[in-house]
């Protein structure tokens, strides 16, 4: 079992629908977990924290759920820009033990 | 600029060539990774650095890869007789401190001919 998945995809959908997926982990002892974006041929680029309270930014909210160890990225009302690969990260008890999922397309059409 | 700075942003080598990637961290930032993603492949951790500790090379795929941060700043990755295998996007992050979110660089494309 890896230790970070993603369904890889891709998810098309409609603009201005709303869209989720998740990402599971399988270190209990993981302490820091992040969503980035990472457009074509382009770097990843961080698109929120995810704290265990669960947060929003705007049109996106991130959850996290450590009982069944996974976490969750849901968009809302989506738009064409929000296409792209969302990688999940996780961070272990240290620092160096990033782990980056393989990344889930998602492609918006109009 | 604010930013991660890499360079060269394209290098195509023939095989067997030794090759010399550069990284510049957001200043003040005292962690520092190299990774690299191969066509339509996520990330694959190479190395981490944490100011003055020593790396964490866990992730380097051979011994005929190494990386250097002097002064604590800035980072060469060093590929010594590349082979096709090599070819990929080599992406360098840093972030302020261990665990917190990482800032990459627009990446150096390697080619291996």
């Amino acid at each position: 079992r890896k230790e970070v998945e993603q369904d890889p995809g891709p998810f098309n959908v409609p603009e201005g629908a709303t869209v989720a997926f998740n990402c599971t982990y399988s270190n209990s002892a993981s302490q820091s977990f992040f969503w980035y974006r990472q457009d074509c041929r382009k770097e990843p680029k961080l698109l929120m924290s995810v704290y265990s309270s669960g947060n929003e930014d705007g049109r996106f909210t991130a959850q996290l759920n450590r009982a069944s160890q996974y976490i969750s990225l849901l968009i809302r009302d989506s738009k064409l820009s929000d296409s792209a690969t969302y990688l999940c990260v996780v961070m272990g008890g240290s620092a160096s033990k990033i782990i980056f999922g393989s990344g889930t397309r998602l492609s918006i059409r109009p | 600029g604010a930013g991660v700075s890499q360079s060269p942003s394209n290098k195509v080598t023939e095989k067997g060539k030794d090759v010399e990637l550069r990284c510049d961290p957001i200043s003040g930032h005292t962690a520092l990774y190299w990774y690299r993603q191969s066509l339509g492949q996520g990330l694959e951790f190479l190395i981490y650095f944490q100011g003055n500790s020593a790396p964490d090379k866990s992730g380097l795929p051979s011994d005929r890869f190494s990386a250097e941060r002097t002064g604590g700043s800035v980072s060469t990755l060093t590929i010594q007789r590349t082979q096709q295998e090599d070819s990929a996007v080599y992406l360098c992050a840093s972030s302020l401190t261990g665990g917190q979110p990482q800032h990459f660089g627009d990446g150096t494309r390697l080619s291996i001919l």
